[in-house]
């Protein structure tokens, strides 16, 4: 069966301190790792799609980055508006082509 | 473009009522997804949809939900008979030329559904 586990469930940060979130994925065969923002009442959105191990993607303050066992979300100088409930998610070869999800990693970026 | 727009919003029903969920997803997007999210378990895919033919429902819980897309631009879930442990958020997701491209969905805000 196909497992996505995030860590850490939650993390509260100072504004400017810089850190990393995790994904680590077993699977049978990756076809790509997605990450999305979610804020509190508000449906998922879509960040970045990693393919391949060595892949890495920048928006703003965000880089994804991608091994054969885990990504890595990292967070640089972050800002109060970056606080949200960053998901990971996966998609295999032969699968369906929803996406599996982790529980995901609630951030607060305090002023 | 308005987005994928589901209705209710929010829904507090009594065990046994049943209950239905709407959907209308990214005009041109030919994929839709029913999600279901609960602090336990988080985002499940229930059933998705490609050219308003169901592909896989796999993950609906049980024969109690049901879903249906009559037309591109409509689609439906429902339950019944609820019961309490249905309490959780639902999201609907459409996509364009399906997510292994890009795996972008798009999702709705959510229906927040409490069954007493």
């Amino acid at each position: 069966e196909d497992q996505v586990t995030q860590s850490p469930e939650a993390l509260r940060l100072q504004e400017g301190e810089s850190s990393s979130l995790n994904c680590s994925y077993t699977v049978s065969g990756l076809r790509g790792l997605f990450w999305y923002r979610q804020d509190p009442g508000k449906g998922p959105e879509f960040l970045f799609t990693l393919y391949s191990a060595g892949e890495e993607k920048e928006k703003e303050r965000l880089k994804a980055t991608l091994t054969k066992k885990e990504s890595f979300l990292h967070i640089t100088a972050p800002k109060p508006e970056d606080s949200a409930t960053y998901l990971c998610a996966v998609q295999v070869w032969g699968g369906a082509d929803g996406l599996t999800f982790g529980k995901g990693t609630h951030l607060i970026i305090q002023p | 473009d308005a987005g994928v727009i589901q209705s209710p919003r929010h829904e507090v029903t009594e065990m046994g009522q049943e209950v239905t969920l709407r959907c209308k997803p990214i005009s041109g997007h030919d994929y839709l997804f029913w999600y279901r999210q609960t602090m336990m378990r988080g985002l499940e895919l229930l059933i998705y949809f490609n050219n308003n033919v169901p592909i896989d429902d796999s993950g609906m819980p049980e024969d109690r939900f049901s879903a249906k897309m009559p037309n591109a631009s409509f689609s439906t879930l429902k339950i019944q008979p609820s019961e309490p442990r249905d309490s959780a958020v639902y999201f609907c997701a459409s996509s364009l030329e399906g997510p292994r491209n890009t795996g972008e969905l798009f999702f709705g805000e959510g229906s927040r559904l409490t069954v007493l």
